[in-house]
């Protein structure tokens, strides 16, 4: 099955500063990449995905970038605010005998230091 | 509406008890899932229904038993659970496959 690594597991970053998370993905077949803040005691919600026929995408102050090649995709998040700090979980949709299944990675805690 | 609602939002049971939880959305979703996620983990898929109908079950528990209705709603029901199913439990739905997928605000349990 698919298994989908995360990095780093926490990180800190001086507000108005970049902060970057990246993770690998091993099934080649996986063909969606979104990605999730969660807030304490709140349910995860999208805030960017990518599909594998694109290589990045950007809203505003966040951006994805996916590598194919490398199996790899990342999440930047530019001029970060407070409001920025939660747990960010990466995720890559595989078809496993024909059901389409969703592995996240283990998450990354990203506290915005004002 | 364009939300994803699950009830109750906090449970606690006993190993002897039986309880259900309930998630609902209002999108026209065809596929709902069932999420559980322990304190600092991701989400674990449980069960996936496609237009109504059980298509994944990730070798959980008899103890865990879903039931979907309607279109619209989906249910867990527990029963004789362990206090290692202590959990934040997660309802999600779909527009289908392929589709983006949007979470409820969860149901925390607590056995004891």
């Amino acid at each position: 099955g698919e298994n989908v690594e995360q990095h780093p597991s926490t990180l800190s970053v001086q507000e108005g500063d970049s902060a970057v998370i990246k993770c690998t993905y091993s099934d080649s077949a996986s063909n969606y990449f979104p990605w999730y803040k969660q807030e304490l005691g709140k349910r995860p919600q999208l805030i960017i995905d990518i599909r594998s026929n694109v290589g990045e995408k950007k809203d505003q102050r966040i951006a994805v970038t996916l590598n194919k090649t490398a199996k790899h995709f990342s999440l930047h998040i530019t001029e970060t605010q407070p409001e920025d700090s939660a747990v960010y979980f990466c995720a890559a949709r595989v078809v496993d005998f024909g059901n389409e299944k969703l592995t996240f990675g283990t998450g990354t805690r990203l506290t915005i230091i004002p | 509406d364009t939300e994803v609602t699950q009830t109750p939002k906090h449970l606690v049971m006993g190993m002897t008890n039986k309880k259900s939880l309930k998630c609902e959305q209002h999108m026209g979703h065809r596929a709902m899932y069932w999420y559980k996620q322990k304190a600092k983990k991701p989400p674990e898929l449980m069960f996936v229904y496609s237009y109504e109908k059980l298509s994944i079950n990730e070798s959980v528990p008899s103890r865990f038993s879903p039931e979907c209705p309607n279109s619209s709603l989906l249910n867990l029901h527990l029963h004789a659970l362990q206090p290692e199913d202590s959990a934040l439990y997660l309802c999600a739905s779909s527009l289908g496959w392929n589709e983006k997928l949007f979470f409820g605000s969860g149901t925390q349990l607590s056995v004891l």
